[in-house]
């Protein structure tokens, strides 16, 4: 079985650039959550979604980060403008249900120079 | 927060049993023992949880006192490829509801040592 598909590995951007990140769930998992690590530090979540609907994005700084999942499936993290502090690896996950086991991707390494 | 203790390293010989240890003395009767590792540069890998029977799989064994406040997570045979971080995450699980997240700590650095 196929697990977390993520996408770019790695990324270096400017300060002040856009960057986006893509997600592929294991098949037939409805939540899926972004996290994002910083060097030294365990994951923190982002934000959640169950099917296509957010769970929960209490943690996601919205003036500058955005994530959609409209088909239920695949999502896509994006930031925007980017800052310094944004250098970190961003963890897809993904579960079968929200309660069940959670299966994490490689990660996206980002660093904003 | 996190709601586990860990001590930050421990060192291990190759091909002995490694013992990581975890405190969650405010653990909730909903709530369940998970273990992740990560290691370097790959994300977090589930290795097995438990709510206060001890379990055992094919990767470890995880042992859980009768009072739910403490767990140690055993690798019987340690090898290289098992220096990582191990996080110890308490965490409700179910079929209802929404916010079953799981929030991690800093974790144990195990270095495995030939």
């Amino acid at each position: 079985e196929a697990g977390v598909a993520q996408s770019p590995r790695y990324k270096i951007i400017e300060k002040r650039q856009s960057v986006a990140f893509w997600c592929n769930p294991i098949s037939g998992h409805a939540t899926l959550y972004w996290y994002q690590q910083i060097l030294g530090q365990g994951p923190k979540l982002l934000i959640q979604f169950q099917n296509n609907g957010v769970v929960d994005d209490s943690q996601l700084p919205k003036d500058r980060f955005s994530a959609e999942r409209l088909k239920g499936v695949d999502s896509t993290l994006k930031i925007q403008p980017a800052k310094l502090e944004d250098s970190a690896v961003y963890l897809c996950a993904s579960s079968l249900y929200p309660g069940s086991t959670i299966y994490f991707g490689e990660g996206s390494w980002l660093t904003v120079v | 927060d996190a709601k586990t203790t860990q001590p930050p390293s421990m060192d291990c010989a190759e091909g002995r049993a490694a013992n990581l240890p975890c405190n969650h003395s405010t653990i909730s009767g909903n709530e369940y023992v998970y273990w992740y590792r990560q290691i370097h540069s790959q994300g977090p890998q589930y290795i097995i949880h438990g709510l206060k029977n001890n379990e055992t799989n094919e990767m470890a064994s995880l042992i859980i006192t009768e009072d739910r406040k403490s767990s140690t997570l055993i690798l019987p045979h340690a090898t290289l490829r098992d220096t990582a971080v191990y996080y110890c995450i308490v965490r409700v699980v179910g079929s209802g509801g929404s916010n079953y997240k799981l929030t991690f700590g800093k974790g144990t650095l195990l270095t495995v040592n030939p």
